[in-house]
């Protein structure tokens, strides 16, 4: 069964610091997707960062990088030059592969890392 | 452009009631997905509709129903609530729904006493 792990229930960074979020996958497809996403007290969840599985480089978005590991299957998120405002939860999750028309793309996600920023 | 909007914000509903949620998707995409997220877990998917077809259900009983209408716009019902129907509701957009990026509106909050 697909499954997404995240080990680290609450992170602490200084401010200007980088950090970096666990994640670790389990599944039997070839083809999936791997996402970040954020949400902050608010409740909205917030994309960050995207993965495909057959990508050959590390996705990059702004200060955001996926430190994408295929063979340990973990796509963990690294936060550079971290800041105030990148206090929340960060959620890992994972979409499904193809398997015909029956796909429905829904995302699984883990249990969440909560990071709080240190000033 | 607009993002996913959903309505209410906030609900207070009292067991064996029922509830409406609403959601209207990025303006363009076709494709909705419903998501429960009970307070400390992650998401749970419930639904995703596209092109007013359901494409693909979660583990929910059938008292969770949804519809998706002609302005792509979407409907989760939820019948006879128990407390643990007490969650953030979040709905989600993408252009398709199964291979592309899908972004979330800012949830509705039900509270079931």
């Amino acid at each position: 069964a697909q499954k997404i792990t995240q080990t680290q229930p609450g992170m602490f960074v200084q401010e200007k610091e980088a950090v970096t979020l666990d994640c670790t996958y389990d599944t039997s497809d070839q083809s999936y997707g791997l996402f970040w996403y954020k949400q902050p007290s608010s409740g909205e969840m917030i994309f960050l960062i995207y993965q495909g599985s057959y990508d050959e480089q590390n996705a990059t978005e702004g200060r955001y990088s996926l430190n994408f590991q295929k063979a340990r299957k973990s796509a963990n998120l690294v936060i550079s030059a971290s800041q105030l405002g990148d206090s929340a939860m960060y959620f890992c999750a994972m979409r499904e592969g193809i398997r015909g028309s029956g796909n429905t793309g829904k995302l699984i996600f883990g249990q969440g890392t909560t990071l709080q920023v240190k000033p | 452009d607009a993002g996913v909007t959903q309505s209410p914000t906030h609900l207070i509903k009292t067991r064996g009631q029922h509830v409406t949620l609403r959601c209207s998707p990025i303006s363009g995409h076709k494709s909705v997905s419903w998501y429960q997220q009970v307070l400390g877990q992650g998401p749970q998917f419930i639904f995703q509709y596209y092109e007013k077809e359901e494409r693909g259900r979660g583990n929910f009983p059938d008292r969770f129903s949804a519809r998706q209408f002609p302005n792509y716009s979407s409907e989760l019902n939820v019948n006879a609530l128990l407390l643990g129907d007490s969650a953030l509701y979040l709905c989600a957009s993408s252009a398709r729904g199964f291979q592309e990026t899908q972004y979330f509106g800012p949830g509705t909050r039900l509270l079931v006493l």
